[in-house]
């Protein structure tokens, strides 16, 4: 069954860097698009990040771009998301989310979601 | 951007019961459409996707209707588990995605 796990969360300062890893299993990790989300405390939904199933594309929301960086490594079934310049208001559990699309560049339909690994940028 | 706003915020029913629950595009947004189910403590799982299509394993209670700026997530008859809150989310202006606030469902 398709698992995402994240990883790498934690509590940091204000201004600092945090890397998150979402590890992909059963299913094709080559062959989808791949989305990061954050959910802050008792609030609603925010897109981060969109990679293409080759990494050849990358997309971001404003609030993060240039900040934020999607990545991906093929060979290891590992989706990353390099954090920097973080802010107090970024504090959220963070998503990992497979696209629905195969083969193709990503719909924008979010069909399997990891756990979520909260992330707090506090001084 | 185009924001998505959900009614009611709150809903309040009980087992057995038919659900409606809407979601209304500040511009269109074709069927372009999505909508999610979360549970607490659990990530989000799609239901529904290009406004009417039901995702892989979602129970025939649930069906999506509606195009342009207006939708409606239906839920025919209450089960205890479909207790949660149920968020919208458009890709209409691929590739940036965006959610409505949410519309909670409890027991009555």
């Amino acid at each position: 069954q398709v698992q995402l796990v994240e990883s790498g969360g934690g509590v940091v300062q204000p201004g600092t860097s945090l890397r998150l890893s979402c590890a992909a299993s059963g299913f094709t990790f080559s062959s989808f698009g791949m989305h990061w989300v954050r959910q802050a405390p008792g609030k609603g939904l925010e897109w981060v990040a969109t990679i293409w199933y080759d990494g050849s594309q990358k997309h971001y929301a404003d609030s993060v771009k240039g900040r934020f960086t999607v990545s991906r490594d093929n060979t290891k079934n590992t989706l990353f998301l390099q954090m920097n310049g973080l802010r107090a208001e970024e504090t959220a559990v963070y998503f990992c989310a497979r696209d629905k699309n195969e083969n193709w560049g990503p719909d924008q339909y979010l069909d399997y979601w990891g756990q979520g690994i909260p992330v707090t940028v506090s001084s | 951007e185009i924001v998505l706003t959900q009614s009611p915020a709150t809903l309040s029913l009980s087992p057995g019961e038919r659900a409606t629950l809407s979601c209304r595009a500040s511009q269109s947004v074709g069927s372009y459409l999505a909508w999610y189910q979360q549970r607490p403590g659990q990530p989000p799982s799609l239901l529904i996707y290009d406004a009417s299509s039901r995702a892989t394993g979602i129970p025939a209670r649930f069906s999506g209707s509606g195009s342009g700026t207006d939708f409606t997530l239906t839920i025919s008859s209450l089960e205890p588990e479909d207790f949660a809150v149920y968020f919208c989310q458009q890709r209409s202006n691929w590739p940036s995605i965006t959610f409505g606030q949410g519309t909670r469902l409890e027991i009555k």
